[in-house]
C-alpha cells in the first residue's frame, strides 16, 4: 500500500485564524478524500479532492471554510479557515486507486486544537 | 439514506476466544466492504475487503458477506488484547462516486 504522510500531525491555533494540512503520498493515486474524526466519532467525509479542479464537497461543508486544492496525483492541502473551537478535531486524508477494489488508506492524521 | 450499522459495544471478550463483529447495511447497490481496525489516537488501518458473498479468510480475521441479508461480519479467532481497538465497517457503491459509508464503529475489549 502507498505511504501517505501529513503535515502538520498536530497544531494548536488561535480562532480566527486558519492552518493548511498537507497531504503527501509515495505514488500516485487516483482519489484522495479529506476526513474529520470528532473525539469517539466515526469519520466524516469533508470532500473529494479532484486532480486539477475543484474539490466535491458534502452536505454540511463548503469550499470557503474548507479550501482544497490538488496540483498533482500525489498531493493535496485542505485548509482550515477562519478557526473556532468547534473545528477541533482530527483531520485525515486518504487515499484509493490501484487497489482491487479501489479500497482506502488513511495518512497518520492531524490533530487539531483551536483555543 | 445510505446507512451502515454496527453495535457500538463495547464488545468484551475474553483473551484466546472469537470475537464477532456485526455491520448491517442499508444501500442494495453496495459492492465492497471494507473492515478497518483504530486504536485510540491512530488513523483507521485496513484490516480486510470483501464483496463476493461467503467467506473470506485473512490470518486469524475472516469476513463474512451475505449479501441477500445486507449484513458483514468479521470474525477474529483466537483474540489478543492487541485486538482492543475500535473496529469500522464501511462500504462502497462504485457509483457513488467511490465514497464509503462507514458504521459508526464497534469498541472491542480482549479481556487478558
Amino acid at each position: 500500500s502507498a505511504v501517505i504522510s501529513q503535515k502538520p500531525s498536530r497544531d494548536i491555533c488561535q480562532r480566527g485564524t486558519s492552518l493548511t494540512i498537507q497531504c503527501q503520498v509515495d505514488s500516485q493515486v487516483t482519489m484522495m478524500f479529506w476526513y474529520r474524526q470528532q473525539p469517539g466519532q466515526s469519520l466524516t467525509l469533508i470532500a473529494t479532492a479532484n486532480q486539477g479542479s475543484e474539490a466535491t464537497y458534502e452536505s454540511g461543508f463548503v469550499i470557503d471554510k474548507f479550501p482544497i486544492s490538488r496540483p498533482n496525483l500525489t498531493f493535496s492541502t485542505l485548509t482550515v479557515s477562519n478557526m473556532s473551537p468547534e473545528d477541533s478535531s482530527i483531520y485525515l486524508c486518504s487515499v484509493a486507486g490501484g487497489g482491487v477494489v479501489d479500497e482506502q488508506f488513511f495518512g497518520p492524521g492531524t490533530r487539531l486544537t483551536v483555543l | 439514506q445510505k446507512e451502515v450499522e454496527q453495535n457500538s459495544g463495547p464488545l468484551s471478550v475474553p483473551e484466546g476466544a472469537i470475537a464477532s463483529l456485526n455491520c448491517t447495511y442499508s444501500d442494495r447497490g453496495s459492492q465492497s466492504f471494507f473492515w478497518y481496525r483504530q486504536y485510540s489516537g491512530k488513523s483507521p488501518e485496513l484490516i480486510m475487503f470483501i464483496y463476493s458473498n461467503g467467506d473470506k479468510e485473512d490470518g486469524r480475521f475472516t469476513a463474512q458477506l451475505n449479501k441477500a441479508s445486507q449484513y458483514v461480519s468479521l470474525l477474529i479467532r483466537d483474540s489478543q488484547p492487541s485486538d482492543s481497538a475500535t473496529y469500522l465497517c464501511a462500504a462502497l457503491n462504485a457509483g457513488n462516486n467511490r465514497k464509503l459509508i462507514w458504521g459508526l464503529g464497534t469498541s472491542l475489549a480482549v479481556n487478558p
